[in-house]
């Protein structure tokens, strides 16, 4: 059964510190990756997707995750974290059903990220 | 910017009383979902939805659920009669069958539901 791990539950980061969340993944074929971050009483925004071709992925706010087949994992990373960046962030895997629809998201537990000034 | 709008933000109820939870997904979207997050838990797969009959379902969702697209724009998930660890968010989701673009499920802000 698919599974996605995301191991660190807590990061604390100084603002303008590079950041890395890590998550991995158990499927038996090339899955659909996402990050989502959820902030308080918000719901769940797409921060960016994998699915075929360069497995660098950039998306919103200046995140970017690398899917590494070899590891099961899709890291996201940011090069320099703002204050407005503090949010629960959850890695998800999709799989392809019917052609290319978009079958049930299996998530991740979440990190809370929490950014000190 | 298009969105999944839900309501209510918050429903409190009592044991043993029926909800229904009420989700407006994305206009041109065909596919419809349905997922809950126990505090401090998962996000957790409940139901899909797509040409008006539920697609996939999992061991989360008993006979105490019920979907239902009742007009061709609502989606409404129903909880019979509730018990205290019905508790939780629930998130409506919808996706598009792409032409030429990958899928992906768009969020609505969560319904807290929480069972006295």
């Amino acid at each position: 059964a698919q599974s996605v791990t995301q191991p660190d539950i807590h990061i604390t980061v100084s603002e303008g510190a590079s950041l890395e969340l890590r998550c991995n993944y158990s499927y038996g074929a090339t899955p659909y990756l996402f990050w989502y971050v959820q902030s308080p009483g918000q719901g769940l925004q797409l921060l960016l997707k994998y699915f075929s071709g360069d497995t660098l992925v950039q998306g919103i706010k200046g995140f970017e995750a690398e899917f590494k087949r070899s590891q099961s994992s899709f890291n996201l990373r940011k090069p320099s974290v703002h204050w407005s960046d503090a949010a629960e962030y959850f890695c998800a895997v999709g799989e392809s059903r019917k052609g290319s629809t978009l079958g049930r998201l299996y998530f991740g537990r979440g990190t809370q990220l929490t950014v000190w000034p | 910017e298009p969105e999944v709008t839900q309501t209510p933000s918050h429903q409190v109820t009592q044991m043993g009383q029926e909800v229904i939870l009420r989700c407006v997904p994305i206009s041109n979207h065909l596919y419809f979902y349905w997922y809950r997050q126990i505090l401090g838990q998962k996000v957790e797969f409940l139901v899909s939805f797509y040409n008006n009959e539920i697609s996939e379902k999992s061991e989360i969702f008993d006979d105490q659920f019920s979907v239902e697209r009742p007009d061709g724009s609502n989606f409404t998930l129903k909880i019979r009669s509730t018990k205290l660890e019905d508790s939780a968010m629930y998130f409506c989701a919808s996706s598009e069958v792409p032409a030429d673009r990958a899928p992906e499920a768009f969020f609505g802000q969560g319904t807290r539901l929480t069972v006295v």
